[in-house]
């Protein structure tokens, strides 16, 4: 089975300022990796799919980056409603299964 | 405006049974592939199982915790899909949600299912 292990666990970044998260995979998953914003209350939404792709109105200051082992989720000027929990996720085909990291969680500082 | 509504969460005992229901509007239901996934108090997300449309032949996916014990059916007549939860464990406690799409685009605000005695 596939482990997605994201880092660093916590991030203090202040309002406008960029944050940079990671997810490594102990195997290859190729591009097959997602991430998502999480919020207490709310729905999960989707950011990032098949590592670089912005999901269907996701602001351009996402971005995600990465193949093979080691993804890299990039929000370029944080806005108040940034502040959440991510999680980079990988699926596979054989078999079926999709595995989700720990989760960052996006604090402010 | 494209959603997704669960419902049927509760409290049960545990060996108990709880059917959940996911309500998908605003898309084409029957072409959509729906996933549930789960969040355990203080976990992180764990993808419970899958089922694909019937045009891609209506088969089920399912994690290995739950294989087995949960069963995964929609009725595309009602724009709905369930999760059949039998042999329930304190360990299946959580908050479940329903997801659609091969990368989970859509999700709904999920259902809280307490298994206690």
């Amino acid at each position: 089975e596939i482990v997605l292990t994201q880092s660093p666990a916590t991030l203090s970044v202040s309002p406008g300022e960029r944050a940079t998260l990671s997810c490594r995979a102990s195997q290859s998953v190729s591009t097959y990796l997602a991430w998502y914003q999480y919020k207490p209350g709310q729905a999960p939404r989707l950011l990032i799919y098949d590592a670089s792709n912005r999901a269907t109105g996701i602001p351009a200051r996402f971005s995600g980056s990465g193949s093979g082992t080691d993804f890299t989720l990039t929000i370029s000027s944080l806005e108040p409603e940034d502040f959440a929990v991510y999680y980079c996720q990988q699926r596979s085909n054989w078999p079926t299964m999709y595995t989700f990291g720990q989760g960052t969680k996006l604090e402010i500082k | 405006e494209v959603q997704l509504v669960e419902s049927g969460g509760g409290l049960v005992e545990p060996g108990g049974s709880l059917r959940l229901s996911c309500a998908g509007s605003g898309f084409i239901f029957s072409n959509a592939w729906m996933n549930w996934v789960r969040q355990a108090p203080g976990k992180g997300l764990e993808w419970v199982g899958r089922i694909k449309s019937k045009p891609d032949g209506a088969t089920t996916d399912y994690a290995a915790p739950v294989r087995g014990r949960f069963t995964i059916s929609r009725d595309d007549s009602r724009n709905t899909v369930y999760l059949q939860m039998n042999s329930l464990k304190t360990e299946d406690t959580a908050l479940y949600y329903c997801s659609t799409g091969i990368d989970l685009d859509l999700w709904g605000r999920g259902t809280l299912v307490t298994v206690s005695s």
